[in-house]
């Protein structure tokens, strides 16, 4: 089958740093995405990983291993608005995304 | 319009009514999707299309139907709705050739 696992929650304080990890299990798999949920929001995209290794965008970085099924999204310097649900999700094939439960995160002062 | 737009907001629906839930998007995106959250399961993919004229099954199809008359337009229909339909109805789109889906505003529904 096809199926992510990804902590349900994790809370860290303003300026630290977190690691939101997810794992994976398919048979067909294309790239690790990573999207943001505010509250009563709508998900948007934060990063992609089609390769392994890091990718960059400013304070959010994404990194992927394909031998060991794992990925993860690292979050600098945290801030009180990064407080969301962030979901981890792979393309199956042709965009068509399986998404993980989901992770939220609580920033606290 | 900029991006996505999704009609109703929110709609409360008796079990057995025939509901079609709208998406319009203005980026000239081939495919779009619809997907469902419920609380604790993520979004889980209903139908998805990739062009104009195409549409396909995702995880949770049964209950749903889609069409795809035109680029800009996705509606999904829920032909007899039952309780168990109750969610959280996001639509996306995206560029053939991207991997980033944008997400319209979200439809609330409630099946009593």
């Amino acid at each position: 089958g096809q199926s992510l696992e990804q902590p349900s929650e994790v809370t860290a304080v303003e300026g630290a740093i977190v690691q939101i990890n997810c794992t994976y299990q398919t048979s067909g798999f294309y790239g690790l995405s990573w999207y943001q949920q505010h509250d009563g929001g709508a998900p948007t995209f934060l990063s992609y990983n089609g390769l392994d290794g890091l990718e960059e965008t400013g304070r959010f970085s994404s990194f992927l291993s394909r031998s060991d099924s794992y990925g993860y999204l690292l979050l600098q310097e945290l801030q009180m608005k990064d407080s969301a649900s962030y979901f981890c999700a792979f393309s199956g094939g042709y965009n068509k995304l399986i998404f993980g439960a989901g992770t939220r995160l609580a920033v606290h002062p | 319009i900029a991006g996505i737009t999704q009609a109703p907001t929110s709609q409360i629906l008796a079990a057995g009514r025939r509901m079609t839930l709208r998406c319009t998007q203005d980026m000239r995106h081939n495919a779009m999707y619809w997907y469902r959250q419920d609380l604790g399961l993520g979004l889980r993919l209903i139908h998805y299309s990739n062009t104009a004229g195409t549409t396909g099954k995702g995880e949770v199809p049964d209950g749903y139907s889609v069409s795809r008359a035109n680029t800009d337009d996705f509606p999904l229909t829920l032909a007899s709705a039952v309780p168990s339909q109750t969610s959280v109805y996001f639509c996306a789109s995206s560029d053939s050739e991207a991997v980033e889906q944008f997400f319209g505003p979200g439809t609330r529904l409630t099946v009593l």
